[in-house]
């Protein structure tokens, strides 16, 4: 167990419609880290956010938001949902931003339909 | 641009045999390297980790990797693979400066025969 609590587990959804991942990083870390894994396009770093702000950015659509709250989880917002959307999406956390190891949780499957 | 590559997609080993996953990096700097395992169905679980010092790094479960700064590689080795190793494994690359956030290859898939 990383530490890392995402939910929900698993999520089945219709195109068009909007879901909110959400992740609570482990014990003190500041930094929230969000993924996409899918088959085509393997482990994509989407977004990061640092004590709330958000510190870097990759290959995120622009469908998809993400925040962190004052108690230092984060949501990931999916929106206008496509059937390519569909993919395993992981939060990670680590203690500050720089020089750390980060740590993974189990994930949210996301399943478009 | 940083990038990790691993060559092996698929890798099948009986067991009891050496194991040796291949990992290469493109990054201007020297950079954290980690491997991590992805077992079906399962989260990211870090194998192991590279910052500096001692270019031979050892990690969980009997897995141990060698940074080479020559070769931009960072190979994953086990001396005798068991069944409950059967997973994919992933090499990545951290930026390190300013942000924690992880480069991933591709991964390789392992198979371990009985």
């Amino acid at each position: 167990d990383s530490g890392v609590t995402q939910t929900p587990k698993h999520l089945i959804t219709a195109t068009g419609q909007r879901v909110t991942l959400r992740c609570s990083p482990r014990s003190g870390d500041l930094s929230v880290y969000w993924y996409q894994q899918s088959l085509d396009q393997g482990l994509q770093f989407l977004i990061q956010y640092y004590n709330g702000e958000e510190r870097a950015k990759g290959n995120i659509l622009e469908r998809f938001s993400a925040q962190q709250f004052p108690d230092l989880h984060s949501e990931l917002n999916l929106s206008s949902l496509e059937l390519g959307d569909s993919a395993l999406y992981f939060c990670a956390s680590s203690p500050t931003t720089g020089g750390n190891t980060i740590y993974f949780g189990e994930g949210s499957w996301l399943t478009v339909v | 641009a940083q990038s990790v590559t691993q060559p092996d997609i698929h890798i099948t080993v009986s067991e009891g045999a050496s194991l040796e996953l291949r990992c290469n990096y493109s990054y201007g700097a020297t950079p954290y390297l980690f491997w991590y395992v992805q077992s079906p169905g399962q989260g990211l679980q870090l194998l192991l980790k590279y910052f500096s010092g001692d270019t031979l790094v050892q990690g969980i479960k009997g897995f141990e990797a060698e940074f080479k700064r020559s070769q931009s590689s960072f190979n994953l080795r086990k001396p005798s693979v068991h069944w409950s190793d059967a997973a994919e494994y992933f090499c990545a690359v951290g930026l390190s400066y300013n942000t924690d956030k992880l480069i991933f290859g591709t991964g390789t898939r392992l198979q371990v025969f009985p």
